[in-house]
């Protein structure tokens, strides 16, 4: 049983759509990270929202964690190729307990 | 950033063998590091904590015996898959946490990854 779960598991699009990568839970987290990982090595730390509602973004990357610190949502604008690759969230509970989400793979195809 | 170093990144070994990873943070102390296992095409699942100085705690399901966890200096962390059998073929990933006490970012640089094929 995962402690949190993403959606969609599997996205396969055009380069120049939109996306939107959910991560989901029960339980309240300190804070969450995204992560972005390659085949064949270790994941890449893309950012970390701590405040409920707190929105950041990364060039065409958008971050959003919800009010109460329950979910995220991963926003790519105009998806590109190299943005092909594992998309992780995982979120830390207690301050010390740190999960990963079940991933979603993401192909752009160009 | 943080860098984390993970040694080997590939190894192959017979059944009945035992595999010693190293997880090392390069740059910055870390009292805590955290092992985690990876199947084809799905997330991270985490095994154990290292700790520095005492025992590591493992999650459910993981066997204390089959997997050792060393975590003697501040800046090195090794996992031995003891008496290695095909099933435990997998890919390895390491993690140190920066700052070492956690807290509200908690953010945990990893290391590329170690993969384990036992024939």
């Amino acid at each position: 049983t995962q402690l949190l779960e993403q959606s969609p598991q599997f996205l396969s699009i055009q380069e120049g759509e939109n996306l939107t990568v959910y991560c989901n839970s029960s339980s309240v987290f300190s804070s969450l990270q995204w992560y972005r990982q390659e085949p064949g090595e270790g994941p890449v730390l893309l950012v970390t929202v701590v405040t409920g509602g707190e929105v950041k973004k990364l060039k065409r990357l958008t971050f959003q964690f919800g009010d109460a610190r329950k979910d995220s949502s991963l926003h790519i604008t105009a998806a590109q190729p190299g943005d092909t690759g594992l998309y992780l969230c995982a979120g830390v509970y207690n301050f010390n307990k740190f999960y990963f989400g079940s991933g979603t793979k993401l192909n752009v195809k160009p | 950033g943080a860098v984390v170093s993970q040694h080997p990144s590939w190894v192959i070994c017979k059944s009945g063998t035992s595999v010693k990873i190293e997880c090392r943070s390069l740059d910055f102390q870390a009292t805590t590091m955290f092992w985690y296992r990876q199947f084809p095409k799905q997330s991270l699942m985490l095994m154990a904590t290292s700790n520095e100085g005492s025992k590591a705690t493992y999650e459910q399901g993981v066997e204390k015996d089959k997997f050792l966890i060393n975590h003697a200096s501040l800046t090195l962390s090794t996992l031995t898959v003891t008496s290695a059998h095909p099933e435990d073929s997998s890919f390895y990933i390491c993690s140190a946490r920066d700052p070492p006490g956690g807290g509200a970012k908690n953010i945990q640089y990893f290391g590329a990854g170690t993969r384990l094929s036992v024939l």
